[in-house]
């Protein structure tokens, strides 16, 4: 069974400032990961998805974040956020084999931006 | 761009009542998944359907059930409604093995 931890509940930043929001998984195969963004009283957005190819995926809004294999990792990074950044993130993993395959998330890590 | 619809948006029931939520996934898209999510918590798998057959089943209790129809809307229905039922209900679609995109949820309260 798949599993995701974020590592920190809450992360509080500076406006303009770097960000990095930490996503580790476990899994006994090979996993699709994602990371959601959810506005206060909003539904889930995705903002970058990682299927295989290139370790760096680039998503919506600046978001990037990096597949580490070998440390079951996909953090997420923005290099300056904004105030409307602020929301609740959650990384994602579903399993790589055809057919629906339901989402396991992570806690979720909510990002406050300080001006 | 069409997105998943959620009706309704918003639903107060009475404890145990009976709810019905529906959901519209974007056209073309074959498979459709329910999410619970309840306060301060991450979405959690309740069920899902490919074709319109139930495709996965997670943490869905007995007095719920769903279906997808002939047109892929889904249907989720809740019966003997608890106070712990109260959350966010989401529907999310997807063309598999893609990523799935969520509608904007309906807020269930029970009271």
């Amino acid at each position: 069974a798949q599993s995701v931890t974020q590592l920190d509940s809450q992360v509080p930043v500076f406006e303009e400032a770097p960000v990095e929001l930490r996503c580790n998984y476990s899994s006994s195969v090979s996993v699709y990961l994602f990371w959601y963004v959810q506005y206060p009283n909003q539904g889930l957005q995705l903002l970058l998805k990682y299927l295989s190819g290139s370790t760096l995926v680039k998503g919506i809004n600046g978001f990037e974040a990096e597949f580490n294999k070998s440390q079951t990792s996909f953090h997420l990074r923005k290099p300056s956020v904004h105030i409307s950044d602020t929301a609740e993130y959650f990384c994602a993993v579903s399993r790589s084999i055809q057919g629906a395959q339901k989402l396991v998330f992570g806690q979720g890590t909510r990002l406050t931006i300080n001006p | 761009a069409a997105g998943v619809i959620q009706s309704p948006r918003h639903l107060i029931k009475e404890k145990r009542e009976t709810a019905t939520l529906k959901c519209y996934p974007i056209p073309r898209h074959d498979t459709v998944y329910w999410y619970q999510q309840g306060p301060g918590q991450d979405p959690q798998f309740l069920i899902s359907f490919y074709e319109k057959m139930q495709s996965d089943k997670g943490s869905i209790p007995d007095r719920f059930s769903a279906q997808q129809f002939s047109d892929y809307h889904s249907e989720l229905n809740m019966s003997s409604l608890e106070l712990g039922d109260s959350a966010l209900y989401f529907c999310a679609s997807s063309l598999v093995p893609t990523e799935a995109f969520f509608g904007q949820g309906t807020r269930l309260t029970v009271v």
